[in-house]
């Protein structure tokens, strides 16, 4: 069973950082590309950024570039994403989520973790 | 930036069929997915590949792309099936889109 877990959420400040954790279970971890998705408070969906098995192909929405950085630790099987620069308009719930294959489709989402930037 | 289109709600009553819309340009040369979500739980893939279904998604949900537009077509439509449904695709730059979403109401 595929499965998803985050962590690394909280209440930070304008301006501030923080560093997102995803840890996976359940498939081979360095045969798919991962991504973050975030969903703000009773808003839809937004693509926030992407990784490939080998972290060859880094992306990001305009949103966020520049200030957040993902990566991946495969002997972990773990995602991150490093959160700078946050604003208030970048609280939201951010699901980890693994794709079928090479930015196919996004075919299992974790939980999520709430990041709220407020002051 | 490319831009997918949504109705933002569809009513539909129990057994019959629901079709929701997603519009972008040249769409149908683009590989659609779609999501359910359902209140405090993450989204679901119910379609990939504009027409793929999952093992688990039962067959009443089908989707099609074509043109500019694709549709997420529910058959007998059941109470269970009122949910979010959000249409999603990669653009040139391997950035992912979404719609915003269509609130499936089962009357």
């Amino acid at each position: 069973e595929v499965q998803l877990v985050e962590s690394g959420g909280g209440l930070v400040q304008p301006g501030g950082s923080l560093r997102l954790s995803c840890v996976a279970s359940g498939f081979t971890f360095d045969d798919y590309a991962m991504h973050w998705v975030r969903q703000a408070p009773g808003k839809g969906l937004e693509w926030v950024s992407g990784i490939t098995w080998n972290s060859g192909s880094l992306d990001y929405a305009d949103s966020v570039k520049g200030r957040f950085t993902i990566s991946r630790d495969n002997s972990k099987n773990s995602v991150f994403l490093q959160m700078d620069s946050l604003r208030v308009e970048d609280t939201a719930l951010y699901y980890c989520v693994k794709d079928y294959g090479y930015y196919v489709s996004l075919d299992h989402w974790g939980q999520g973790t709430l990041v709220t930037v407020s002051s | 930036s490319y831009e997918l289109t949504q109705p933002p709600s569809v009513s539909v009553s129990p057994g019959q069929t629901a079709s929701i819309s997603c519009s972008g340009d040249e769409l149908g040369a683009k590989f659609v997915s779609w999501y359910q979500q359902k209140p405090g739980q993450s989204p679901v893939l119910i379609i990939f590949r504009d027409r793929e279904r999952p093992s688990e998604i039962p067959e009443r949900f089908s989707g099609s792309n074509s043109g500019n537009t694709a549709t997420l077509t529910i058959s007998e439509t059941q109470a269970m099936d009122e949910a979010d449904y959000f249409c999603q695709a990669w653009d040139s730059n391997n950035a992912g889109v979404f719609g915003a979403g269509t609130k499936v109401t089962v009357l």
